[in-house]
């Protein structure tokens, strides 16, 4: 079946430090593959998405790139910022009829000043 | 704002009773999806409508229905309540389904349900 694994949280970083938050997937056919962020108090936006393997997304500093042989989509951030600070959630599209985006069950980041 | 609309925000009940959560999508998607966030499960796809059909199912229970209407505004019933349905329920909505629209979906700010 098809199923997303990212890294528990929550992650605790000082401001200006380099993030990662893993994330893989199990998945049948051709996915593509999404990080979606929760800010406190609102619904998920979509931040990134890859869809084909060696993709690489990208948005406000934060990429990911589609690995299909590590069957990966780690996000990462040069630098991060107190307002980074959010949930961020790995989601992957099966691409197929009848089906619909799954979630991993999210990465708490921190940032600290 | 993503332009997806939920009501109510929040909602406090006793367990037996029956709730329905109403979601308008962004103008112009004609798919809706519902998704029940809690701290265990983390976030759970329910169900999909396309244009007032239903489209895909997840793991929603026999005591939870939901429809789309005409007007593509969606309903999620939730009957026969239990402690274990509180949680935070989400509506998303996209032009096309999974498959068309690339998968970006566009959520709401979610339904919280506490039920006592």
């Amino acid at each position: 079946g098809n199923s997303v694994t990212q890294m528990e949280g929550p992650v605790t970083l000082s401001e200006e430090a380099f993030l990662t938050i893993n994330c893989t997937y199990t998945a049948t056919g051709y996915p593509s593959l999404f990080w979606y962020v929760q800010y406190p108090g609102e619904g998920l936006q979509l931040l990134l998405k890859a869809t084909k393997a060696d993709d690489k997304g990208s948005n406000k500093g934060f990429e990911a790139t589609y690995r299909k042989e590590t069957t990966s989509f780690h996000l990462e951030k040069g630098s991060v910022q107190v307002s980074d600070s959010a949930v961020y959630f790995c989601a992957l599209s099966p691409n197929q009829a009848g089906t619909a985006l799954i979630f991993g069950k999210g990465t708490t980041l921190s940032v600290s000043s | 704002d993503s332009g997806v609309t939920q009501t109510p925000k929040h909602l406090i009940t006793a367990t037996g009773q029956r709730v329905t959560l109403r979601c308008s999508p962004r103008s112009g998607d004609l798919s809706v999806y519902w998704y029940q966030q809690s701290l265990d499960q983390g976030l759970q796809f329910l169900i999909q409508y396309y244009n007032g059909e239903e489209r895909a199912k997840g793991n929603i229970l026999e005591r939870f229905s939901a429809q789309q209407f005409p007007d593509l505004h969606s309903e999620l019933n939730l009957s026969s309540l239990e402690l274990g349905d509180s949680a935070l329920y989400f509506c998303a909505s996209s032009v096309g389904t999974a498959r068309a629209g690339g998968g970006e979906l566009f959520f709401g700010e979610g339904s919280r349900l506490t039920v006592l």
